[in-house]
Parts: C-alpha cells; sequence; structure tokens
C-alpha cells in the first residue's frame, strides 16, 4: 500500500460543483501539503498544514479551502468549481523532525472541470 | 524570496548521452536543494539534495548534482542516458517551514 494516498484519482465535474480531494498517510508525518500542477507551472502550493490545529495558506489558496481532520488526513475542497481549477493536485507529507526538506508525494488526483 | 529556474522545458537525448538540466537559484541565505523525477502517471520522488554538506550531491539511479555558488546553479547530470529515465524532472528550493518551491520542470526524452 501506498505511504500517502489519494482519492479520487480522477474526477471529472462541472462548473459550479463542489468537490472534495482526500489525502491519507501512514508515514506518522506532522506536516502536510496541497499542490497543483499545470503545465509549464511546476507545482505551486495551495495549502499546508504543521499539525491537526494549523492550517496556512500557500500561493495560490483562492477558491480553495482544506480540513486537517486528524494527523493522518488531509483534504482539500473546492467549494465551487471553475474550469481553470482543472489541474493534477498532489498531496505530499513532511516530517517535522528532520530530512531535511524531503517532502513525500502521493500519485496525484487528477480533476477536470467542464 | 527563494526561487528557482530551470532552463528548457524539454531536454532530448540518444541513450548512452550525457544527460544535463539545468537549475539556477535565486536565495538571499544559503539555499537547500532538491531534484525530483516526476515518472508517467506517478507523484514526484526525491532524486538527491544538497544541504551545505559537499556540493557534488549523488543521487539514485546515476544522477548526481553540483552546487556551484558562484554560478547560482544546481545543474543534474547523468553520464549516460537510458530509456528509463524518460520523466518530468523538477529543482526546488526550500524557504522556511519545508515550503518547497518548484521550477517549471523539465522532461527528458530519451530516444533509442
Amino acid at each position: 500500500d501506498a505511504d500517502v494516498t489519494q482519492t479520487p484519482r480522477n474526477r471529472i465535474t462541472k462548473t459550479g460543483k463542489r468537490i472534495m480531494l482526500e489525502c491519507s498517510q501512514t508515514k506518522g508525518h506532522d506536516r502536510m501539503y496541497w499542490y497543483r500542477q499545470d503545465p509549464g507551472l511546476g507545482l505551486r502550493l495551495i495549502y499546508y498544514s504543521f499539525d491537526v490545529k494549523d492550517i496556512n495558506k500557500g500561493e495560490i489558496s483562492d477558491g480553495y479551502s482544506v480540513s486537517r481532520q486528524a494527523q493522518a488526513k488531509f483534504s482539500l475542497s473546492l467549494e465551487s468549481a471553475i474550469p481553470n481549477q482543472t489541474a493534477l493536485y498532489f498531496c505530499a507529507t513532511a516530517s517535522a523532525s528532520g530530512a531535511d526538506g524531503e517532502l513525500f508525494f502521493g500519485e496525484g488526483s487528477r480533476l477536470t472541470v467542464l | 524570496a527563494q526561487s528557482v529556474t530551470q532552463l528548457g522545458s524539454h531536454v532530448s537525448v540518444s541513450e548512452g548521452a550525457l544527460v544535463l538540466l539545468r537549475c539556477n537559484y535565486s536565495s538571499s541565505v544559503p539555499p537547500y536543494l532538491f531534484w525530483y523525477v516526476q515518472y508517467p502517471n506517478q507523484g514526484l520522488q526525491l532524486l538527491l539534495k544538497y544541504t551545505s554538506a559537499a556540493t557534488l550531491v549523488k543521487g539514485i539511479n546515476g544522477f548526481e548534482a553540483e552546487f556551484k555558488k558562484s554560478e547560482t546553479s544546481f545543474h543534474l547530470t547523468k553520464p549516460s542516458a537510458h530509456m528509463s529515465d524518460a520523466a518530468e524532472y523538477f529543482c526546488a528550493v526550500i524557504t522556511g517551514f519545508q515550503k518547497l518551491v518548484f521550477g517549471t520542470g523539465t522532461r527528458l526524452l530519451v530516444s533509442p
């Protein structure tokens, strides 16, 4: 089983619909992140969380919200999806205690908004 | 603010040829730098990292990178490309609190 699991892996939805992408991890890490990948733009940080009570905005948080339900779970929501939110979304985790910044990624959730 | 710039969105090499993927960084403090690889339909995985120890860093699958402060560069190399190296490669720099800032990526194409 993967250490960082994202669901769904693929989703097609319509403009205006609410969408939730879920991430769970078995690595025991405190830090969790949501990134968005677009061709030619690399990965951009949406939100990050250092523990259950800590949520922080990244560089492109507008139109997104997150929930840290437990140490192992971090969900990303699009309250009213729009076509320019079509992208590949990655969840990642990191240990607070070291590893000099290494992030561990899930396999991604591909979202298409029509 | 720390950032990285990857030169070339696509690089094509023949199998057995040298691989060189370029990354330049901008940082007001000594940077921690990373190269990640993304194989098709997969997440990113760490290739190697520079954390201010040795300037020549060796990673997985025969890749290495050299930190050159005078050139603000952290280029990724591999002496001999293999078909399995075809992937997208991302350079990244860490900002405060383990936030990675990624470059725009370079897709490596390997032909027989």
